[in-house]
This record gives C-alpha cells, structure tokens and sequence, in this order.
C-alpha cells in the first residue's frame, strides 16, 4: 500500500526559509517521479513542483521559481523541498504526490496527508 | 499558464440525484485531463484520469467524458459519501493548473 507522509510544516517568518520532507513507502520510490502540490487555507490546488525519478530533471511553477527547490533522497526513500524567501502566499497546506508518468506532464494517483506551512509575522 | 473553468462553483443535490460537473480549458488540452474529490480535511483523490478512463477502485457511477476545451465529470447516482469538492487538473503542459473547485452540498 502506498504511503506517504510529510513533515516540516510549522510557523514561520517572512523572508525566512523551510525545508518540507515526504517519506514514502509500500512502492519502489526510486522508479517514481514525485511532486508537491499545495492548497493555501479554503483555497484550490496548485501544483510546486516535480522531479524525476532519478533526480535529474526538475520543473517549477512560476510562482516559487527561483526559490524552491525540489530533491530526493532514493536511499532513504525520502522526497524534499526547501522553501527560500517565504512569502505570506506561500502559506499552505503541502502534499507530497506519486506520479506515474515520469516527468512527463501528468496527474497524481497518490496523495499524503500533508503538512501546514504558515508564513506570518 | 492554461486557466481552467469549473462551473457551478457550488451545487446542492439529494442522495440519488444525477449531478455533472463541467470543466473549460482556455485552449484545447487533447484529453489531457483528470477529476479528483476531495471530503474536507482530507487529500484529494483521483478519479478520472485522460478525461474518461476511471481510476482503479473508483465506483462506476462516476464518469468523464470530453476532448479539447470542454469536459464532464457524471455522478449517475449521488451517494451519501459523494458530498464532497471536486477538482479538475491538465496535464497538457506545465504549469500543471487545476480548477477552481465544485462544492456538492446537501440539499
């Protein structure tokens, strides 16, 4: 059974930074692409980021490029992204999903829970 | 960035109501595109993928269907476990975009 679970959300200054992890298990990880997706408060989806499943390709969205970065860790099953220069904006629940597709562009067939990240004074 | 529509923004049904939801690309996205739900407090969880193909598990009473610019998610038969936001997401292209949202609310 696939599972994934975030962690590293909490409260957090404007201008500072964060690092989110997702440990996966119950699937081969390092055969996946993986991405984060975000759901700021009573808001929609917005999809972050993806990388491969070997780490070497990564796409952004606009709107944390140059700020985000996304990584994996294959041997401890472990997907990251570190947040610089938080933004109130970037306030938001973040998921952590499966992708089966590569990078190709793709929807999500696994979810976690997700973490809260709240960006505030 | 390819800008998706949902509409209604919110809708209220009775347990064995039909209900559709509809989606409009702001350019042709082939068949590109995947339905999720999402109960509150809850991660969303996909149930159509390519506009009609549903995902494994899924109940069959849900259904997509549509190409190019308009689509449809189809609840046959509303359950009580359907009360939920549903969300549409391209795949056409990154930026990756989803839609607004369609509340399904007890009438």
């Amino acid at each position: 059974q696939v599972q994934l679970v975030e962690s590293g959300g909490g409260v957090v200054q404007p201008g500072r930074s964060l690092r989110l992890s997702c440990a996966a298990s119950g699937f081969t990880f390092s055969n996946y692409a993986m991405e984060w997706v975000r759901q700021a408060p009573g808001k929609g989806l917005e999809w972050v980021a993806i990388i491969s499943y070997d780490g070497t390709n990564k796409y952004y969205a606009d709107s944390v490029e140059g700020r985000f970065t996304i990584s994996r860790d294959n041997s401890k099953n472990t997907l990251y992204v570190q947040m610089n220069s938080l933004r109130a904006e970037d306030s938001a629940v973040y998921y952590c999903a499966r992708t089966l597709r590569g990078v190709s562009p793709s929807y999500f067939d696994s979810w976690g829970q997700g973490t809260l990240v709240t960006v505030s004074s | 960035a390819i800008q998706l529509t949902q509409s209604p923004s919110s809708l209220s049904a009775s347990v064995g109501d039909r209900v559709t939801i509809t989606c409009r690309a702001s350019q042709g996205i082939s068949s590109a595109l995947a339905w999720y739900q999402q109960r509150p407090g809850k991660p969303p969880k996909v149930l159509i993928y390519d506009a009609s193909n549903l995902e494994s598990g899924v109940p069959p009473r849900f259904s997509g269907s549509g190409s190019g610019t308009d689509f449809t998610l189809t609840i046959s038969s509303l359950q009580p476990e359907d009360f939920a936001t549903y969300y549409c997401q391209q795949f056409n292209t990154y930026d990756l975009t989803f839609g607004g949202g369609t509340k399904v609310e007890v009438k």
